[in-house]
C-alpha cells in the first residue's frame, strides 16, 4: 500500500540523549516535512525538504537535525540541545493537484 | 504577524449539523485546507478552497470568503465517529502553510 510510515509510535528520551525518528514514504513525493504538535497549538514546521540532498529550516529548527539522502526517507534527530522535546511529531509529504499534505501516523516523544 | 483563529472546542448532538469557523490574517492567500485529526492519529485531508464559495463533499462542506478572511466547515448528519479535532490551514504568499490550533468537536448521543 502507498503511504507514509513513521516509527516508533512512542519514544522516550533520557536527559542528554539524541533520538532519531524515522519517516519513510513510497508515494514518490519530492517534498517532505516534519511538524511538531503541542496541545492547544497549531502544527509548527521544524524542517522541510523539497528534493534529495537538500533541506531547509522551518520555524522551530533549533535543537533538531535532518537528512535527506534518499527520496523515500527523511529522518529527524532530536538532539540534547532541544530542552523541551515532549510533543507529537508528524512527518508529511506533499503531492497531488493542490499539493495537499499526506501525514504519517505520528511519534509521541516523551522525556524520562 | 500571521494568525488563524478557530474555536477551541465545540459540542454537538448525533444527527445534527455543526459549523466550525476559521478566520485568518495572513500575508497573502493561496488557498485554505481543512483536515480532520482523531486523537493520537495523523491528520487526514477534508477539503481545499481557493475561490470564494461553497464546496460540498458528501456530509462535509467548506465555505470561503477571501474578502472577509473567513472559512467554515459544515458537518451534517453528525455521527459519533466525527468526534475529532478539525484543523484549518492557510497557504500564505510565500506558499508556506500556517496552521490554526484546531477545534475539538465532541459529539453526544
Amino acid at each position: 500500500d502507498g503511504g507514509i510510515t513513521q516509527s516508533p509510535k512512542y519514544l522516550f528520551r533520557k536527559e542528554g540523549q539524541n533520538v532519531t525518528l524515522s519517516c519513510e514514504q513510497n508515494l514518490n513525493h519530492d517534498a517532505m516535512y516534519w511538524y511538531r504538535q503541542d496541545p492547544g497549538q497549531g502544527l509548527r514546521l521544524i524542517y522541510y525538504s523539497q528534493i534529495v540532498n537538500d533541506f531547509q529550516k522551518g520555524d522551530i529548527a533549533e535543537g533538531y537535525s535532518v537528512s535527506r539522502e534518499k527520496k523515500e526517507s527523511f529522518p529527524l534527530t532530536v538532539t540534547s540541545a532541544q530542552k523541551n522535546p515532549t510533543a507529537f511529531y508528524l512527518c508529511a509529504t506533499a503531492g497531488g493537484e493542490v499539493e495537499k499534505l499526506f501525514f504519517g501516523s505520528g511519534t509521541q516523544l516523551s522525556v524520562l | 504577524g500571521q494568525n488563524i483563529d478557530q474555536p477551541t472546542e465545540m459540542t454537538a448532538t448525533e444527527g445534527a449539523i455543526v459549523q466550525i469557523n476559521c478566520t485568518y490574517q495572513t500575508s497573502g492567500f493561496n488557498g485554505l485546507f481543512w483536515y480532520q485529526q482523531h486523537a493520537g492519529e495523523a491528520p487526514t485531508f477534508l477539503s481545499y478552497n481557493v475561490l470564494d464559495g461553497l464546496e460540498e463533499k458528501g456530509r462535509f462542506s467548506s465555505f470561503l470568503s477571501r474578502s472577509k478572511g473567513y472559512s467554515y466547515l459544515l458537518l451534517k448528519e453528525l455521527q459519533m465517529k466525527d468526534s475529532a479535532s478539525y484543523l484549518c490551514a492557510v497557504i500564505d504568499s510565500n506558499y508556506q502553510l500556517i496552521w490554526g490550533a484546531g477545534t475539538k468537536l465532541i459529539i453526544k448521543p
